[in-house]
C-alpha cells in the first residue's frame, strides 16, 4: 500500500539554525499538510497546500516556517531559525480530493539544542 | 477553536477484554476519524466515519458517528496485546484540504 515517507527520521539542530523536512506524499494525493507532535501532547495543524499554494495555516504557523514543493514528488517544512521550542516530532500528511481522510508519513523528530 | 475531549488518559485492561473509548466535541464535524500511533510512529488511520449514526467495523474495531455529529465511539473487542499505542479522534471539518482537528488522545495498555 502505498505510504507517506519523510526524511530525515531523526535531526538535531542547533538553535537558530535553518533545518529542512522533507516529505514525499503519495503519488496521486493533491493535497499535503504538515502537523507537529509535542512530546506527549496531541497532535497540532500547522499548514495545508494545495496546487504550490499555502491554503491555510496555523497561529504556529509563523514567519520562521515555510512550505515548498520543489519538484513533482516533494513537500517540504523550513524553519528559518529554529527554537528550543520547536523540538517536536513533524508529521507530513496527504489525502486525494481534500475531503478524504489523512495518511501520515512516520515522522522527523526534531530535536532543537 | 475546535477541541474534541477523549478520557481517560490513560485506559489498563487485560488480554482478551472489550474496551470502549469516546470522543466529544462542542463543534460539528462533517467527518470523524480514528487513529492509533504507536511509538516512534505516525497517526494510522484505523477508522472514518462520514454519516451521523453511522456504526462502522474494521475487523475487531467497531465505531459510531453519533447523532449530532458531535461525538463518536471507538470498541475494541478481545483486545490483544498489539493493541497497545495511542488511540487518537479526529474530526475534518468539510471543503476542500480540511484539516484535521485531534483529541489529546487516550494511551491503551494491555496486560497479557
Amino acid at each position: 500500500e502505498p505510504e507517506v515517507t519523510q526524511t530525515p527520521s531523526h535531526q538535531v539542530t542547533q538553535m537558530g539554525q535553518e533545518v529542512i523536512l522533507r516529505c514525499v506524499p503519495i503519488s496521486n494525493h493533491l493535497y499535503f499538510y504538515w502537523y507537529r507532535q509535542i512530546l506527549g501532547q496531541k497532535v497540532e495543524f500547522l499548514v495545508s497546500f494545495y496546487n504550490n499554494e499555502i491554503s491555510e495555516k496555523s497561529e504556529i504557523f509563523d514567519d520562521q516556517f515555510s512550505v515548498e514543493r520543489p519538484d513533482g514528488s516533494n513537500f517540504t517544512l523550513k524553519i528559518r531559525s529554529t527554537k528550543l521550542e520547536d523540538s517536536a516530532m513533524y508529521f507530513c500528511a496527504s489525502n486525494r480530493d481534500g475531503n478524504s481522510p489523512l495518511h501520515f508519513g512516520n515522522g522527523t523528530r526534531l530535536t532543537v539544542t | 477553536g475546535q477541541q474534541l475531549n477523549q478520557s481517560p488518559q490513560s485506559m489498563f485492561i487485560q488480554e482478551g477484554e472489550d474496551v470502549s473509548m469516546n470522543c466529544t466535541s462542542s463543534s460539528i464535524f462533517n467527518t470523524w476519524l480514528w487513529y492509533k500511533q504507536e511509538p516512534g510512529e505516525g497517526p494510522v488511520l484505523l477508522i472514518a466515519l462520514y454519516k451521523a449514526g453511522e456504526l462502522t467495523s474494521n475487523g475487531r474495531l467497531t465505531a459510531q458517528f453519533g447523532i449530532t455529529r458531535k461525538d463518536s465511539f471507538l470498541n475494541i473487542s478481545a483486545s490483544i496485546p498489539s493493541d497497545v499505542g495511542i488511540y487518537f479522534c479526529a474530526g475534518q471539518t468539510a471543503g476542500a484540504n480540511s484539516k484535521l482537528t485531534f483529541g489529546k488522545g487516550i494511551t491503551l495498555s494491555v496486560r497479557p
